[in-house]
């Protein structure tokens, strides 16, 4: 079975703060991680995705994660939060011969001046 | 590049009354995905398919049917609209499993009165 779990439903930063959301997954087999980001009645857009190529991965906006296998986690991170950053983001998981993808329950990111 | 296009984007139902979200996809891509998303419940999976005439049951498949006629097009079918329906809903899909990451659609909200 896969599962992701998101710590904090709800996190508020300054603005020109360090952005740090937690992913911890449960998998039995090496997972496929994914960040998505929702922005208000908006769809789901894919921020950065670990493929087992890299363990530190780049995303758009400035946004990166790093796979941690021996904490099984994947945190997101961004140096220095900006007002736009401010959306619900979503960490999913996906076994290699998983046709779902498992998401977690979210965190909403607050920004303030 | 449409990508996931879902109609309708609001829908009002009544208890009782019948309809069909519409998802069509123009990726050729074999894997499609129906989430509904409820406020701090994540986004969970209601039914998936891998290919035109082959679909599966996600977690929370009770009152809904799906089907998979064409690669492009996946409906999905609430017959006897209850309360408890009252979502968000996102169609998905991707062209593989495993690392391949999902595209949404912009979400339908659904009230059911």
């Amino acid at each position: 079975a896969q599962s992701v779990t998101q710590l904090g439903s709800h996190v508020s930063v300054s603005e020109g703060a360090l952005v740090l959301l937690r992913c911890n997954y449960s998998s039995s087999v090496p997972p496929y991680l994914f960040w998505y980001v929702q922005y208000p009645n908006q769809g789901l857009q894919l921020l950065l995705k670990y493929t087992s190529a890299a363990t530190l991965v780049k995303g758009i906006n400035g946004f990166e994660a790093e796979f941690k296998k021996s904490e099984t986690s994947f945190h997101l991170t961004k140096p220095s939060a900006h007002m736009s950053d401010a959306a619900e983001y979503f960490c999913a998981v996906r076994t290699g011969t998983a046709s779902k993808l498992t998401f977690g329950t979210g965190t909403r990111l607050q920004v303030t001046l | 590049n449409a990508g996931v296009t879902q109609t309708p984007k609001f829908r009002i139902l009544k208890i009782g009354q019948s309809m069909t979200l519409q998802c069509t996809q123009d990726m050729n891509h074999n894997y499609m995905y129906w989430y509904r998303q409820d406020p701090g419940m994540g986004l969970k999976l209601i039914y998936y398919s891998v290919g035109a005439g082959i679909t599966d049951k996600g977690e929370v498949p009770n009152g809904y049917n799906v089907s998979r006629s064409t690669t492009e097009d996946f409906p999905l079918r609430l017959e006897l609209a209850a309360p408890s329906q009252t979502s968000v809903y996102f169609c998905a899909s991707s062209m593989d499993r495993g690392q391949t990451e999902a595209f949404f659609g912009q979400g339908t909200r659904l009230t059911v009165v």
